[in-house]
């Protein structure tokens, strides 16, 4: 099943803040987030893994709630160069693979 | 350092024809993953590839297959397209599973 992701697409003038959340009904071992712009390949933004380890760029932040299987992506300041499609990935139970969900658009506006 | 390859980048074939797709990863990353992407369904996973086995198969038909080869170069087949299976199809690789992945500009498959 795949996670969702809410809302599913938003519009910010420059300098916003937004959050960009990721849900599943499954227990969770990590989440990973991407950003994919128009006719682009996606971008690997960070990984958050059970037990709270967090991998990723210094610019980005997140939280991962264990517990609730939800992680959220805080984008703040936003830039014109942050618009994009925002992609999380989940991996659950023992299986090595990313399950994606359908993506939140975000257009950053001067 | 190179990124991943993807050949071809565009592709038309007509339904019941086979078509193979292939994916050059990063010089020392044994990992590869195909995901197939189209506008309602997002990201879709196919299969992983570590060291010519494949470790993980997404829900997709038969019809969809993989290998990798000794330089983890990877390759993808679709036989029996059908017009449902116009998409992009994107491989990624990493150094192991699931670290960092680093996505390929795709190729864009159209079935007729």
């Amino acid at each position: 099943q795949q996670p969702v992701q809410s809302p599913q697409a938003v519009i910010l003038r420059e300098g916003e803040d937004a959050v960009i959340n990721c849900s599943s009904s499954k227990a969770l071992y990590s989440v990973h987030w991407y950003r994919q712009k128009h006719g682009e390949a996606p971008v690997f933004l960070m990984i958050l893994l059970k037990g709270g380890e967090q991998k990723g760029h210094e610019k980005i932040s997140a939280s991962f709630n264990e517990k609730k299987q939800q992680s959220s992506l805080y984008l703040t300041a936003s830039q014109l160069s942050y618009s994009g499609t925002y992609f999380c990935g989940t991996e659950s139970g023992t299986a090595s693979k990313l399950t994606f969900g359908t993506g939140t658009r975000l257009q950053v506006t001067l | 350092k190179a990124g991943v390859t993807q050949t071809p980048r565009y592709l038309i074939k007509t339904r019941g024809q086979q078509v193979t797709l292939s994916c050059s990863p990063i010089s020392g990353h044994r990992s590869v993953s195909w995901y197939q992407q189209t506008p309602g369904q997002g990201l879709q996973f196919l299969f992983e590839y570590f060291s010519e086995t494949q470790r993980n198969k997404g829900n997709f038909p038969g019809r969809f297959s993989g290998r990798q080869f000794s330089n983890s170069r990877s390759e993808m087949n679709v036989s029996t397209l059908e017009l449902g299976d116009s998409a992009l199809y994107l491989c990624a690789s990493s150094y192991a599973g699931l670290n960092e992945q680093f996505f390929g500009p795709g190729t864009r498959l159209t079935v007729l």
